[in-house]
């Protein structure tokens, strides 16, 4: 069975500083990767996925991520953060074949911007 | 379009009793899915519609739980004879098979069981 695995489930970082939340999956076939964020009562936004090709994803609102099958990670990072990037943040994965929707969620990464 | 829709946004209910939510999932879009969110968790898939089948149940849907989507279109959840562990954030997602692998949530409901 594929399970989500998100180190750390507080970071704090300052203003500007490095974004780095990590998250390993469990597969014995890479799945489709997704990081999704959640701000307060609100539903999940997609940040970025990864399917196939360029195993370095950029997303919405500076974020990327890197695919790395040796390590089978999918670690989110962001090169300045912003307080508007103050929110929880989910990794997920989803089955290749099943064609989008269902979804493995890792239990999140609250990330706190101290100004 | 206006995205994915879910009603009421908000239930407090008396243990025991039934609620049913309803989503509306965006236009054409054929595969809808339900998720409950608890606390510090991340959302635990429970089921899915391909337009009005419903091709997938998680273990967590248990027998007071029925999800339907009678015309394929919008969905419901039902939940009968409610419990405090059914406290939680339902969300409902929808996206379309075949195309990009991304699916759309709404804002969810979120019950409370008092």
């Amino acid at each position: 069975a594929q399970s989500v695995t998100q180190l750390g489930s507080h970071v704090s970082v300052s203003e500007g500083a490095l974004v780095l939340l990590r998250c390993n999956y469990s597969s014995s076939v890479p799945p489709y990767l997704f990081w999704y964020v959640q701000y307060p009562n609100q539903g999940l936004q997609l940040l970025l996925k990864y399917t196939t090709g360029a195993t370095l994803v950029k997303g919405i609102n500076g974020f990327e991520a890197e695919f790395k099958k040796s390590e089978t990670s999918f670690h989110l990072t962001k090169p300045s953060a912003h307080m508007s990037d103050a929110a929880e943040y989910f990794c997920a994965v989803s089955p290749r074949g099943n064609q989008g929707g269902k979804l493995i969620f890792g239990q999140g990464t609250e990330l706190s911007v101290k100004p | 379009d206006t995205g994915v829709s879910q009603d009421p946004r908000h239930k407090i209910t008396k243990r025991g009793q039934n609620v049913t939510f309803r989503c509306d999932p965006i236009s054409e879009h054929n595969r809808l899915y339900w998720y409950r969110q608890t606390l510090g968790q991340g959302p635990e898939f429970l089921t899915y519609f391909q337009n009005e089948a419903q091709l997938e149940k998680s273990r967590l849907l248990s027998d007071r739980f029925s999800a339907e989507r009678p015309k394929g279109s919008f969905s419901t959840l039902e939940i009968q004879r409610t419990e405090q562990g059914d406290s939680a954030m339902y969300l409902c997602a929808s996206s379309v098979t075949g195309q990009n692998t991304e699916a759309f949530f709404g804002q969810g409901t979120r019950l409370t069981v008092v």
